[in-house]
């Protein structure tokens, strides 16, 4: 079946642009994350939708970043005025998470996200 | 919050030998340890994982160890090969709530010279 899929998979902005990045999860996948990955280092937490909602945002960097899954299949993480320190691969994640067992991430290829 | 060191952060292999990757975690409540590969520009792929009521897992030429009382964990790749090269990142979870999300280690880049 089909697996994680990110659009776009290249992004180029201005300083000060707003950018939206789409994460399709597999179907039927209740958990999604968002991770931010820069050049070098291991991915780090954004946030966590669990269907619909959104459980943790403690990763967000700063209030210019808004991630929502309305209904509870596609996210969208959205990073406003955009900041050169914002370029990194932007990676999403969903899981069949049961109740209480962390199981497998499936991760989608990534969105490259460059701040000129 | 959970921390996880990794190393070393490169490692250079001849083809056939074996290569060992260590991690630590700080959260004694941490108790899913997946390790990821990733190839350059690929996204990462689960090769393995251990949880907590474990202390070995083996999968063919990949294996990993788990020592809760000293909170570290390695994955060893027996019998290399060039295939095998790329950065691979240990994680820690808790799942005993309702957020598993993962934290990583910073990777170890690994070479296999054939």
């Amino acid at each position: 079946g089909a697996g994680v899929s990110q659009s776009p998979r290249y992004k180029v902005a201005k300083r000060g642009q707003d950018v939206a990045l789409r994460c399709d999860p597999i179907s039927g996948h209740v958990s999604l994350f968002w991770y931010q990955q820069a050049l070098g280092q291991g991915p780090e937490f954004l946030t966590y939708f669990q269907n619909e909602a959104q459980l943790d945002k403690s990763g967000l960097p700063s209030d210019r970043f808004f991630a929502e899954r309305p209904e509870g299949s596609v996210s969208t993480l959205k990073i406003q005025r955009t900041q050169q320190e914002d370029s990194a691969v932007y990676l999403c994640a969903s899981s069949h998470s049961l109740a209480g067992v962390a199981n497998e991430q499936f991760f989608g290829p990534g969105t490259r996200l460059t701040v000129l | 919050g959970e921390n996880v060191e990794q190393h070393p952060s490169t490692l250079s292999v001849q083809e056939g030998d074996s290569a060992v990757i260590k991690c630590t975690y700080s959260d004694s409540a941490s108790n899913y340890f997946p390790w990821y590969k990733q190839e350059l520009g690929k996204r990462p792929q689960l090769i393995i994982d251990i949880r907590s009521n474990v202390g070995e897992k083996k999968d063919q030429r990949i294996a990993v160890t788990l020592n809760k009382t000293a909170k570290h964990f390695s994955l060893h790749i027996t019998e290399t090969q060039p295939e095998d090269s790329a950065v691979y990142f240990c994680a820690a979870s808790y799942s005993g709530g309702s957020n598993y999300k993962l934290t990583f280690g910073k990777g170890t880049l690994l070479t296999v010279n054939p």
